[in-house]
């Protein structure tokens, strides 16, 4: 089955403890990207990649960290998590080096940051 | 002032209407992205549009690149619809890999 995976769905962690989000994907997508979600505010970008060892700043990159070693895994790193880094996070995919595709989205994981 | 707007932030209706949700942004675009966010929090794409309309179902997306407005609209709402509609673009002035969303239009239908 064609989906993009996140691990953890939840954690609730405290300042300062370096913490990692996988993101994983199994349809040969080029294009990854991790967003955040908070109310009021929608969806915004964190970073994006356009393919393996790409990776690029999106509207809210600060405090956190990419890595696109291999085509398939794009995980997410807040080397020190603070509370205003509590959010609902989104990792997508989708093919070509080109937004003009349809996006594939994780299931999201709920982070909270004591 | 948001790069990308919608409207309605809410919206209620009653089953079977016909609805419409729209978007108006104020950069250049490449693409134009409609997503469905379900109540339990997936996120699904419904349409990427960057001329014209699509249909799907009874879904249907319209995008204007002159006006720099696109359209969404449910035709026979069924509360299975319920659920927030977020527009979104690629910025073509920005960088290639980026994207700006809408804040999200959240629809409830009554049965």
């Amino acid at each position: 089955e064609a989906q993009v995976t996140q691990n953890p769905r939840y954690l609730i962690t405290v300042t300062g403890k370096k913490l990692t989000v996988t993101c994983s994907q199994n349809m040969n997508h080029e294009y990854m990207s991790w967003y955040r979600q908070d109310p009021g505010l929608g969806l915004r970008q964190i970073y994006y990649s356009m393919n393996v060892e790409v990776t690029d700043k999106g509207d809210v990159p600060e405090g956190y960290k990419v890595s696109r070693k291999e085509k398939r895994n794009f995980p997410l790193i807040l080397e020190s998590p603070s509370p205003n880094q509590t959010s609902l996070y989104f990792c997508a995919s989708s093919p070509l080096t080109s937004l003009v595709n349809t996006q594939y989205f994780g299931p999201g994981t709920r982070l909270t940051v004591l | 002032k948001n790069e990308v707007e919608q409207s309605p932030q809410n919206l209620t209706a009653q089953e079977g209407e016909f609805i419409t949700i729209n978007c108006s942004y104020s950069v250049g675009i490449s693409a134009l992205h409609w997503l469905q966010q379900h109540p339990g929090g997936g996120i699904v794409s419904l349409f990427m549009l960057s001329s014209g309309k699509k249909k799907h179902g009874r879904l249907i997306a319209t995008i204007n690149i002159q006006e720099k407005h696109s359209s969404l609209h449910i035709t026979a709402s069924h509360p299975r619809d319920s659920a927030v509609y977020i527009c979104a673009v690629a910025n073509y002035g920005g960088s290639q890999g980026n994207l700006i969303f809408g804040k999200g239009t959240k629809l409830s239908v009554k049965p």
